[in-house]
This record gives structure tokens, sequence and C-alpha cells, in this order.
């Protein structure tokens, strides 16, 4: 069965600080995908990055990074030097085969505060 | 470039009325999703559309929920006999078919349901 675990509910930093989002997830498929959406206050999801299970290479987008380790079935997202607009709760996302062509399976999400 | 729009974004109406919500999804995407949120919880699929045809439905969706997709542009999502537990906040996403897999999904802002 497919299955996405955010552990952390709730994280709380202060702005600068370098913080990382876990994401542990579960599928029988050899092929999959991963996605990350950020959710602000006002709602509408954002898509973040989408990484396929063929590609282990980790990826940096400015202060956003992504470590993706088949080996622990983990797709971790790091924010580097945060800030108050980094505020948001943060979902992780699978897609296989063995679910669905297409629907997402989601994390319950984390809560990230960057306080100033 | 417009995004995926919803409406209404709030919808408060009595237990036992039937409810219709509209998405219009970003015009070059053929598929078309349906999810719902509730508080604390990350989206959960409820159906998706490529162009007209309904290709999946999730068991979240019972009888009295239906959506149709009128000449594969918009969508509706009606319920019917509304109930507490429906209360919650409908996300709507597109995308693209992709080739290479699962193309990434673009949310709307969602119709928040309150059911009194």
């Amino acid at each position: 069965a497919q299955k996405v675990t955010q552990a952390q509910t709730e994280i709380s930093v202060v702005e600068k600080e370098d913080v990382t989002l876990d994401c542990v997830y579960e599928t029988r498929d050899t092929t999959y995908y991963l996605f990350w959406y950020k959710q602000p206050p006002s709602g509408e999801l954002v898509f973040l990055i989408r990484r396929n299970s063929f590609d282990e290479q980790n990826e940096i987008s400015g202060r956003y990074s992504w470590n993706f380790q088949k080996s622990t079935s983990s797709f971790n997202f790091t924010i580097t030097a945060s800030q108050v607009v980094d505020s948001a709760v943060y979902f992780c996302a699978l897609s296989s085969r063995e679910g669905s062509q297409g629907n997402l399976i989601f994390g319950k999400g984390t809560k990230l505060s960057v306080k100033p | 470039d417009t995004g995926v729009s919803q409406n209404p974004r709030h919808k408060i109406t009595k237990r036992g009325q039937n409810v219709t919500f509209r998405c219009d999804p970003i015009s070059e995407h053929n598929r078309l999703y349906w999810y719902r949120q509730t508080l604390g919880q990350g989206p959960e699929f409820l159906t998706y559309f490529q162009n007209e045809a309904q290709l999946e439905k999730s068991r979240l969706l019972s009888d009295r929920f239906s959506a149709e997709r009128p000449k594969g542009s918009f969508s509706t999502l009606e319920i019917q006999r509304t109930e507490q537990g429906d209360s919650a906040m409908y996300l709507c996403a597109s995308s693209l078919q992709g080739t290479l897999g699962p193309q990434p999904q673009h949310f709307g802002d969602g119709t928040r349901l309150s059911i009194l």
C-alpha cells in the first residue's frame, strides 16, 4: 500500500536558522514520483519539486534543497537561512502505479513557523 | 497566465441541502482533479478526469457525490443531501498529461464548505 509519513507535525525556528522537514514514503512500485508542496496561510497549494525514483541526485534551488534516499525511503526537504515568508504547511506527496496513474497521496503535512 | 479558479470560495449550507462547486482549470491542462482537505490533514484524492472522461473515483466519493467535466473544460462537483462530515475544503487541481510520469498538479484556492 502507498503511504507518506511526515512525522513532524509542527516545527518552530528563528529566522536564519536552517530547518529540515522529513518525509518517509511506502510503495511497492519501482517507478514512482515524489513531490513537495507548500501551503501558505492563504491556502493555495504551491508546487515546489517533482522527483522520480530513478533520479537520486540531490537538488538545490536557492535556499531550498532536497535529499532523496531510496535506501531509507526518504525525501527530506531543507530550507537554509529560513525567512518569515517560509512559514507555511509543507506537504510531501507520492504518485505511483500501485495507486493510480495520476492522483497524489499526501502526508499530513508539517507546519513550519519562522519567527523574526 | 491564469491559474486554477474555483467558485465559490466559501459555501455555508444547512444539512440536507445540495451544493455544487465549480472549477476552471488552466486552459491547456487536460487533466483535472478533485481533492478534499480537512483541518490538520493533507488533501485526499476524490476523483480525476482526463479531458471529459472520469478515469478514477476514490472510495471516499460516496453515492452522494458526483463530478462532471462536460466538454473537457470546467468541472463541477455536486454533493447531495449534505452531512456534517462533508464540511471541508474542496480543492481542484489541473495538470498536463505527461509522457514521462505524472506532471505537477496546480491547485486552486479551494472552496470551503461549512454544514450547519
